[in-house]
């Protein structure tokens, strides 16, 4: 079945460090992929977007993701984290353009001062 | 724009009782969703509407039904509340299939 594993339900880093939020998929078919956030008592918002232009696709606030097919990933990362990016980030994944779009069950990133 | 919006934002049904929630966009998509949120178990979508007029079943469709009238409405109702049907509900609504979606506020639903 085609899905979509995010590796970690909670994340803390210090701030100021590197951000690191792992999204595999299930199929080697290159798909849509997207990274969205969730801050508390709010909706999803987009941080980013693949679509097969390039592999690495660069989001809002200093996130970025970098597609592998090879490993079947789509990693989220930011250099240098900072307080107001505590949140819950969810990976999303659409096989074709008629398909459903399948989310991760979500990590929790916690920023420690 | 308001985007999307979504009424009421928090609710408190008793077992069997029905209510329903409302989704309204004003982006002129075509492409409208219900999820449900619960902890550990990211979003899971109940029901979608591929425009005006048509609905379909999503993963958790059991217990819901769904209404799309006009364009940029999207009704969710629940005929017979349970406890189980406890969670946040969020509408999202897109112009293409394959495009981002965008996300309401979200309306947090007790049934106790």
């Amino acid at each position: 079945a085609q899905s979509v594993t995010q590796l970690g339900s909670h994340v803390s880093v210090s701030e100021g460090a590197l951000v690191l939020l792992r999204c595999n998929y299930s199929s080697s078919v290159p798909p849509y992929l997207f990274w969205y956030v969730q801050y508390p008592n709010q909706g999803l918002q987009l941080l980013l977007k693949y679509t097969s232009a390039a592999t690495l696709v660069k989001g809002i606030n200093g996130f970025e993701a970098e597609f592998k097919k090879s490993e079947t990933s789509f990693h989220l990362t930011k250099p240098s984290a900072h307080m107001s990016d505590a949140a819950e980030y969810f990976c999303a994944v659409q096989y074709s353009s008629a398909s459903k779009i399948i989310f991760g069950s979500g990590t929790r990133l916690s920023i420690r001062p | 724009n308001a985007g999307v919006t979504q009424t009421p934002k928090f609710r408190v049904l008793k077992t069997g009782q029905s209510m329903t929630l409302l989704c309204a966009q004003d982006m002129n998509h075509e492409y409208m969703y219900w999820y449900r949120q619960d902890p550990g178990m990211g979003l899971r979508l109940i029901h979608y509407s591929v425009g005006e007029g048509t609905t379909a079943k999503g993963e958790v469709p059991d217990g819901y039904n769904v209404s799309r009238l006009k364009k940029q409405n999207f009704l969710l109702g629940l005929e017979s509340a349970a406890p189980s049907q406890t969670s946040v509900y969020f509408c999202a609504s897109t112009l293409a299939r394959s495009d981002a979606q965008y996300f309401g506020p979200g309306t947090r639903l007790t049934v106790l």
